[in-house]
């Protein structure tokens, strides 16, 4: 069974923390993704990595950064969090049609 | 996302049809799908379609792709109380998937 596993359900850090969000996936995908979803946004990206080490920015990649050192490992590092970056974060791997999302971190900047 | 455009919310009777509609823009997109999103999951593709398709059934699921118009469509049938759930349509492009805001939809008896 395929699986796309975030390490944490639930999040809560303060203002000004460095933060990491932690994806790991089992099915040899090339492609990871990192998104947030907020209502009536939808999930909008924020990162890809279509190989080991290497990244590509989506739409909203200010404040946040990410680390791809081995292919089933894709890691969103908030440098500095902000209330504004609280948030659902969704990872996703892919090969060809089909992404597999994993269940979500919800993560709360206070 | 921008690039995708879904009406936010859709309510509809247990045992009638239910249809979400998505208009993207990205004339180039492959694939398109549909994803649906239980309360507290994370999403699980419900069904996709070839670009060069116009539609596909699989059992209570009917897509409709037009893509002159660049709309696709979700038809389900006999709609029933598990189908509640945030509905989202997406489009692929290169590596990544582009997806709208999402449809809640809410059965109800």
């Amino acid at each position: 069974d395929v699986k796309v596993t975030q390490s944490s359900r639930y999040l809560v850090k303060r203002t000004g923390e460095k933060v990491f969000l932690e994806c790991v996936q089992d099915m040899d995908h090339e492609n990871m993704f990192w998104y947030r979803q907020d209502p009536g946004l939808g999930l909008r990206l924020i990162y890809f990595s279509y190989d080991v080490k290497m990244k590509e920015k989506g739409d909203i990649p200010e404040g946040y950064s990410v680390s791809r050192e081995k292919k089933e490992r894709f890691s969103l590092i908030l440098e500095s969090a902000s209330t504004n970056q609280t948030s659902m974060y969704l990872c996703a791997s892919s090969i060809n049609t089909e992404a597999f999302f994993g269940q979500g971190t919800r993560l709360t900047v206070v | 996302g921008e690039d995708v455009e879904q009406s936010l919310f859709l309510s509809v009777r247990e045992g009638d049809s239910s249809v979400i509609n998505c208009t993207y823009t990205d004339s180039s997109s492959t694939y398109l799908y549909w994803y649906k999103q239980e309360p507290g999951a994370g999403l699980q593709l419900l069904t996709y379609i070839f670009s060069n398709m116009d539609m596909k059934q699989d059992q209570r699921l009917t897509v409709l792709l037009n893509k002159k118009d660049k709309h696709l469509s979700l038809r389900i049938a006999d709609t029933q109380t598990g189908d509640s759930a945030i509905y989202f349509c997406a489009e692929s492009g290169d590596y990544k998937l582009s997806f709208g805001a999402g449809t809640t939809v809410t059965v109800r008896a």
